[in-house]
């Protein structure tokens, strides 16, 4: 297993598009989470799952995000109607459930650029 | 106010030098604390963590922890040009870690 995989890397779009994000954690880790990091600042919380239940939502997942997991693996975030405050890198992190608070695991993330 | 408070530096030191590092917070829930090391287009990698009150070593990295006056540290000894990079700490109020609480991030550049 080679770590956290996101997908794409990088994603320009235009404002007012509808944009989706693949995260791929690490094969035995039941839980993933997501954060947004813009330009000098740190990651910031979006939501959280454990398996296929999305169970915490932060104030900054907006009606216009949607994410989901299903079946527990792969996680997906939809942006949509995207707007230029928007942009930022989107990371995923995955963790086992006993390793809890010190056992994430980051993936290089999806540098989102909305013109 | 912000829950943690980090500046962003940006921290320049000559190789071999040691580094000091810290965050303040201000939410006395918090239990766990950690600090993250991220090289640019990068994510965030585990550095370092600590549980409660007190010291941690770790090769050439201590983390401390004084939570009478809500303040953590990371210190680099010996610093190296590879330890060039932004380093967060992260702090949780659950050992379950289910949201972090990131500081902005120091960047630290070591020249040789």
């Amino acid at each position: 297993d080679t770590g956290v995989s996101q997908d794409p890397r990088h994603k320009i779009t235009k404002r007012g598009q509808n944009v989706t994000f693949r995260c791929d954690p690490i094969s035995e880790h039941n839980r993933l989470y997501w954060y947004r990091q813009t330009l000098g600042q740190g990651p910031e919380f979006l939501t959280y799952f454990q398996n296929e239940a999305q169970l915490e939502k932060s104030r900054l997942l907006s009606d216009r995000f949607s994410a989901e997991r299903p079946k527990g693996s792969f996680s997906t975030l939809e942006i949509q109607r995207t707007e230029q405050g928007d942009s930022a890198m989107y990371l995923c992190a995955s963790s086992l459930g006993i390793s809890g608070v010190y056992g994430y695991t980051f993936g290089s993330g999806t540098r989102l650029t909305v013109v | 106010q912000k829950e943690v408070e980090q500046d962003p530096g940006p921290l320049s030191v000559p190789e071999g030098a040691i580094v000091s590092l810290n965050c303040t917070y201000s939410n006395s829930a918090f239990q766990y604390f950690m600090w993250y090391r991220q090289y640019s287009r990068k994510g965030p990698e585990l550095l370092m963590y600590t549980y409660s009150s007190g010291n941690k070593e770790d090769g050439r990295f201590t983390a401390q922890v004084d939570k009478s006056s809500k303040y953590i540290s990371l210190f680099i000894r010996d610093s190296q040009p590879s330890d060039s990079a932004t380093y967060l700490c992260a702090m949780s109020i659950n050992q379950a870690g289910t949201a972090l609480i990131f500081g902005k991030g120091t960047t630290l550049s070591v020249s040789s």
